[in-house]
């Protein structure tokens, strides 16, 4: 069974430049997620998606994020302007939600960000 | 706020060693319990998962959860110099993850 995927793995941008990163669930993994995680810390969630609606935004900073999964499966992610401070690695995670599933979410390689 | 607390570290352990790691958390109707290992410059790799009160052991790793007391760790038996990594404890409520800031364990040969 093939994991999520992510592209790019690495991205070089300047400032107040715009950026996008894609994933891939793992196949039938009704839910997804990005988190960004900074040097040092854990990861922090930025949004979460059940099929393609929404489920928790409430930590995307929306005047520059933002984020879509029209079909319920892929999803983009885009930051416009990018800041320093935006400068992490971007995860996604799937998890199956379901019968007799767990709750156990897996990610994918993620996104290095470096914002110049 | 929910809050995943993990003990500071750095942890080093010698090669041979059981290496422990402690998470605490705040909610208390919190479900289920993970824990990942993440690699420098990797992304997290699951390794454990826990759901129920008592002990669950994979091979070397032995995950303990007690509700009562909001507190899962990880056991390590016979550590591995690849098992230096740092440790990411996951709490599940509801639809939603909380991660701590991770131990970072160093086992010396």
């Amino acid at each position: 069974e093939a994991g999520v995927a992510q592209s790019p793995r690495y991205k070089i941008i300047e400032k107040r430049q715009s950026v996008a990163f894609w994933c891939n669930p793992i196949s039938g993994h009704a839910t997804l997620y990005w988190y960004q995680q900074i040097l040092g810390q854990g990861p922090k969630l930025l949004i979460q998606f059940q099929n393609n609606g929404v489920v928790d935004d409430s930590q995307l900073p929306k005047d520059r994020f933002s984020a879509e999964r029209l079909k319920g499966v892929d999803s983009t992610l885009k930051i416009q302007p990018a800041k320093l401070e935006d400068s992490a690695v971007y995860l996604c995670a799937s998890r199956h939600t379901g019968h007799g599933s767990y709750n156990e979410q897996f990610f994918g390689p993620g996104t290095r960000l470096t914002v110049l | 706020q929910k809050e995943v607390e993990q003990n500071s570290g750095p942890l080093s352990v010698p090669e041979g060693a059981i290496a422990s790691l402690n998470c605490t958390y705040s909610d208390r109707v919190s479900q289920s319990f993970f824990w990942y290992r993440q690699y420098s410059g990797k992304s997290p790799e699951l390794i454990m998962s826990i759901y129920s009160n008592g002990d669950k052991e994979d091979g070397r790793f032995t995950a303990q959860l007690n509700k009562a007391s909001q507190y899962v760790s990880l056991l390590i038996r016979d550590s591995q110099p690849s098992d230096s990594a740092t440790y990411l404890c996951a709490v599940n409520t509801g639809n939603q993850f909380y991660f701590g800031t991770g131990t970072s364990l160093t086992v010396i040969p």
